[in-house]
């Protein structure tokens, strides 16, 4: 069964440095994988998505991901964080079809002034 | 063109109720997933309607059901419910055309169960 794993669940980050949120993912075939972010009492916006191709893909507000296959890892970065940033953000992955989707535990990220 | 609408918003329920939740996907995507959101959790899938055939369930009781109609509509249905239904749930919708394609989430339905 897939499963995915954010190692942090908190994470407090100075407004303008840069972030990471690490996501690790199982799953016994080529993944699709998701990073979705959630304000509180709000739904979930996709920030960026990897299919295939590219394993550095970019997403809105100014995210990337990279794939890497060997490390079963798809960790989010930005090079500068702002404070509208802070929210929860979650790494997904597809399965059984890309319309069912596993989601890791959440990484709540704080920004500091 | 509208995103994933989701009524009601809140909702508060008495145990032992039932309760029916809708979602409308966005229009031209015919697959539709139902996820429930909790602390303890976290978020879990529940399942997922295309072309009104329920095509893949989470593992979650025979009290959590759902349908999907030929306007790709879909509602869900809680029957006798338990404080620990009490959650967020959220429903997305997606193209599913065969090739990958990306969930659209909806805002959610806040069910509290007192």
């Amino acid at each position: 069964a897939q499963s995915v794993t954010q190692p942090d669940i908190h994470i407090t980050v100075s407004e303008g440095a840069s972030l990471e949120l690490r996501c690790n993912y199982s799953y016994g075939a080529t993944p699709y994988l998701f990073w979705y972010v959630q304000s509180p009492g709000q739904g979930l916006q996709l920030l960026l998505k990897y299919f295939s191709g590219d394993t550095l893909v970019q997403g809105i507000k100014g995210f990337e991901a990279e794939f890497k296959r060997s490390q079963s890892s798809f960790n989010l970065r930005k090079p500068s964080v702002h404070w509208s940033d802070a929210a929860e953000y979650f790494c997904a992955v597809g399965a059984g079809g890309y319309s069912t989707l596993t989601f890791g535990k959440g990484t709540m990220l704080l920004v500091s002034p | 063109k509208a995103g994933v609408t989701q009524t009601p918003r809140y909702l508060i329920k008495t145990r032992g109720q039932q309760v029916t939740l809708s979602c409308s996907p966005i229009s031209g995507h015919r697959s539709v997933s139902w996820y429930q959101q909790t602390p303890g959790q976290g978020l879990q899938f529940l399942f997922e309607y295309f072309s009104e055939t329920q095509r893949n369930k989470g593992n979650f009781p025979g009290r959590f059901s759902g349908r999907q109609f030929s306007n790709s509509r879909s509602e869900m249905n809680v029957s006798t419910l338990e404080l620990g239904d009490s959650a967020l749930y959220l429903c997305a919708s997606n193209a599913d055309t065969g090739v990958a394609t990306e969930a659209f989430f909806g805002q959610g339905t806040r069910l509290t169960v007192v």
